[in-house]
């Protein structure tokens, strides 16, 4: 059973525009919310993360919206450039690594 | 870079063969993780090692057998694997175990292809 839901599975958007990705859990356990961003030849890297006591979190132009009572997260990419075009990964974890887990990824792909 | 390098990079291997996976952090880390990465699957977590012991086994098939010599190495042994094998396989590593105080950093992984 799949722990963390990602839609959609790849996204177009132009130069300028907003990416929106979102993500839904079932285990309202969960206390960590992070996003990974992976480039093709690398491996994902933390890109900006909440804990589900906050509603919005932004660093630049990302920003993770949180509804705790919907049980629903999702990751905004304001003024989207053709460099953010990467796969992004959403995740939820149980207070450890060993407790970690990933949605499926959702490839962006920026248009100039 | 992230500092985890993963060697080799990519591998193409028949079902009977035998081959090995390294991995390589210089970051004084004290955990290490190996990920399966399938084409539209959400990354799987096979193995967790912490202070070179290891603490997490997700039903991972034993013809996947994991090695950690020391805090700043990691192996992953492959025998009699399956086509359905194939995937990218990533390493990481992070100073704590607790993901909202430590950062968890990814090598770039190794391309595995069993034919």
């Amino acid at each position: 059973q799949q722990q963390v839901k990602q839609s959609p599975q790849s996204l177009i958007v132009q130069k300028g525009g907003i990416s929106i990705i979102n993500c839904a859990y079932e285990n309202t356990a969960f206390d960590y919310f992070p996003w990974y961003q992976q480039f093709p030849g690398k491996g994902p890297a933390l890109l900006i993360a909440i804990r589900p006591d906050v509603s919005e979190k932004k660093e630049g132009r990302f920003t993770i919206s949180f509804n705790k009572s919907a049980k629903q997260f999702s990751l905004h990419i304001m003024d989207s450039q053709p460099g953010d075009s990467a796969t992004y990964f959403c995740a939820a974890t149980l207070g450890n690594f060993n407790k970690f887990y990933f949605g499926s990824g959702t490839k962006l792909n920026v248009k100039p | 870079e992230t500092g985890v390098t993963q060697t080799p990079r990519h591998l193409v291997m028949g079902m009977t063969n035998k081959k090995s996976l390294k991995c390589e952090q210089h970051l004084g880390h004290n955990a290490m993780y190996w990920y399966k990465q399938s084409a539209k699957k959400p990354l799987e977590l096979m193995f967790v090692y912490n202070f070179k012991e290891q603490t997490e086994n997700n039903s991972v098939p034993s013809r996947f057998s994991p090695e950690c010599p020391n805090s700043s190495h990691l192996f992953l042994h492959l025998h009699t694997l399956q086509p359905e094998d194939s995937a990218l396989y990533l390493c990481a590593s992070s100073l704590g175990r607790d993901p909202s105080s430590y950062e968890q950093y990814f090598g770039p992984g190794t391309r595995l292809t069993v034919t």
